[in-house]
Formats: structure tokens, sequence, C-alpha cells
């Protein structure tokens, strides 16, 4: 079964906009990650937040962490139309070696 | 580009058949993982290997079975294929040192099961 749940579904923005994906977990976590599927192939890891982390950046990526509340931020800054993709958030568990993804938000950018 | 390697790309098999996919890890990396994605799904966790012993199993039946090669190259193989079984199959290779690493994901092989 799935880890967790991102929110929304599905996000369309135009370009330049910034983009704010919601993730939402289950158990205690070790890490949580963030993860991009372009049209069904492989992902692309973006970025790694430790649970003892509150937040991190990496371009204009910016991910929150709330252990407190099992929830997580993904947003984007200055959208581009190369950014339309799904994103999936995936975490290990506390003990656990492996990722549980979430459900994924798709994001389309409009040009 | 990972350096995570699979093949075959596209596989169309019919119920009841066995299926072999295969996957090369990034160089150095001595982990890897194997996940299924259904259409409009996440990756589910399937199994990992850690050289070359199983080191950890999602919920998959025993006719999903696994292994890895002193190389570190790997293999998943799914026997008496259902339809359910259709899917995009994505391995990923990591080093293991604390838990929790960054994972490198390869393109995937996408098996349809008629």
């Amino acid at each position: 079964s799935q880890q967790g749940e991102e929110d929304p579904q599905a996000l369309s923005i135009q370009e330049g906009e910034n983009a704010t994906m919601n993730c939402s977990y289950k158990t205690s976590i070790n890490n949580l990650q963030w993860y991009r599927q372009n049209s069904g192939r492989g992902l692309v890891h973006l970025i790694l937040i430790r649970s003892n982390e509150r937040e991190k950046h990496s371009g204009r990526l910016r991910v929150t962490l709330d252990t407190s509340k099992k929830s997580s931020s993904l947003l984007i800054t200055a959208s581009r139309a190369a950014d339309t993709a799904s994103y999936f958030c995936a975490t290990v568990p506390t003990g656990a070696n492996n990722l549980f993804f979430g459900t994924g938000t798709r994001l389309t950018v409009i040009p | 580009e990972t350096g995570v390697t699979q093949s075959p790309t596209h596989l169309i098999k019919t119920r009841g058949q066995q299926v072999t996919l295969r996957c090369s890890s990034q160089s150095g990396h001595n982990t890897v993982s194997w996940y299924q994605q259904a259409l409009g799904q996440g990756p589910q966790f399937i199994f990992q290997y850690y050289r070359e012993e199983e080191n950890g199993r999602g919920n998959f039946p025993p006719r999903f079975s696994g292994l890895q090669f002193p190389n570190y190259s790997s293999e998943l193989n799914v026997n008496a294929l259902e339809l359910d079984d259709s899917a995009l199959y994505l391995c990923a290779s990591s080093l293991v040192s604390l838990a929790g690493n960054e994972q490198f994901f390869g393109p995937g092989t996408r098996l349809t099961v008629l």
C-alpha cells in the first residue's frame, strides 16, 4: 500500500508562477525524499530532508518537513514549462532502507 | 542520466508466462531495489538486494524473485504472469551507508501482460 498521499493530485499553473505540492505520510521516518518523473519514465531524485531538519533548499526548490504533522511540502519557484512532470514524495520509515512512495502530483506548467 | 540501465525497454507477454528483467547498477553502488509502478500510481517496493542477499521485501508474492550478481547487476523474475502484473518496473541503485540513501533510478521496463 502507498505510504502517503500528495495533494493536489493535479496542478496547472502559468510559467513564472510558484507551484506548491504537499505530502502526508503515516509512520515515523528517517528521511523524506522528493522525486520527479517525466512521462512514465525513470525517477529523478530532487532533494532529501532528514527527520531532524525542517527546511531545505536546492536551486528553485524549497522543501519543508513537519514531523509532528507527518507532512512535507515542495515549493518550485518561478516555474518553467520544463518543470511539467509528476512529482512524488517518498519516505524511508524508521528501521527501513527502502522508499515508500506517495500517489504523486501531476504538474503542468503552461508557457 | 543516472548511469543505471535496464533491459528490455518494453516487453509483451501472455498470462502464465515467465519474464526476466535486468538492471545494471551505477558504478560503485552495492545495493539495488526493484519497484513496480502501475499506471497512475506511485512506485511500490518489491525487494532490495545488498551484496547479493535479499535485504527487505515488500508485499509481493513469491512468484516475484530476484538475483544480484557479484558485479552488483540484478535480475527481477516474475513467474506465472497475471494481467495485473502489467506495469513499469523500475530498478534503483544506491550505496548503503546510513539508512535512507538517495536512490538512482533506471528508465524502467514497461511490461504488458495480455
